[in-house]
């Protein structure tokens, strides 16, 4: 079976500064892609960024790149220049059964410090 | 934008009641799903649908049931809801061909007395 394990269940950075956040899964699927996803307090899940993991090169959209390990099935999430809309929850999610569900970890509470 | 919608987005009723839990989508998707977010924000798949006519079972057991007679709509249904269904209830939709890419909804809370 698939999971996805986020083993930082909250963290804090101070605004403007750097934080990764990880996230380690495992999938029998031979290509995938691999999903960060941003819950704000009583809004909206939203898609934050995602990899592909046939291509080698780590994806950034804007203040958020990750750091996709294939080899080790991890999938680490940077954000840079930290702002105070950045705190929420932040959920990784993997797909099983050729991409047809997506399975989330438990979640990463982030907290911005102004 | 993604064009997703969910009614009511918070519903208190009491024990024993039925309810319908309502999520449209107007982006035309096949694929629709819905999840279980406890307490401690987990979420755990409950029901999903490749299509028209077509329900499974997710990863969590559930007492709930769904339908999808259109493409667009995809309601929950409780027909006697307890406390222990006390949760948020989310749901989503996905192109059948994309990367399994979610788009949500905004969540319906449901409380049971």
């Amino acid at each position: 079976a698939q999971t996805v394990t986020q083993s930082q269940p909250e963290m804090s950075v101070q605004e403007a500064e750097t934080v990764t956040l990880s996230c380690t899964y495992d999938t029998s699927e031979s290509d995938y892609y691999l999903f960060w996803y941003k819950q704000p307090p009583s809004r909206q899940m939203i898609l934050v960024i995602r990899q592909e993991a046939y291509k080698q090169q780590n994806a950034t959209e804007n203040r958020f790149s990750v750091n996709f390990q294939k080899a080790a099935k991890s999938f680490s999430l940077k954000i840079s220049d930290s702002q105070l809309g950045d705190a929420a929850m932040y959920f990784c999610a993997c797909p099983n059964f050729g991409n047809e569900k997506l399975t989330f970890g438990t979640g990463t509470r982030l907290t911005i410090i102004p | 934008e993604a064009d997703i919608y969910q009614t009511p987005r918070y519903l208190v009723i009491g024990t024993g009641k039925k309810i319908t839990l309502e999520c449209s989508q107007t982006m035309g998707h096949d694929k629709m799903y819905w999840y279980q977010q406890d307490p401690g924000m987990e979420l755990h798949l409950i029901h999903y649908s490749y299509g028209v006519n077509s329900t499974e079972k997710g990863d969590l057991s559930s007492e709930s049931t769904v339908s999808r007679i259109r493409t667009e709509h995809f309601p929950l249904t409780l027909e006697s809801a307890r406390p222990s269904h006390t949760s948020q209830y989310l749901c989503a939709s996905s192109d059948w061909a994309s990367t399994g890419e979610l788009f949500f909804g905004e969540g319906s809370r449901l409380t049971v007395l």
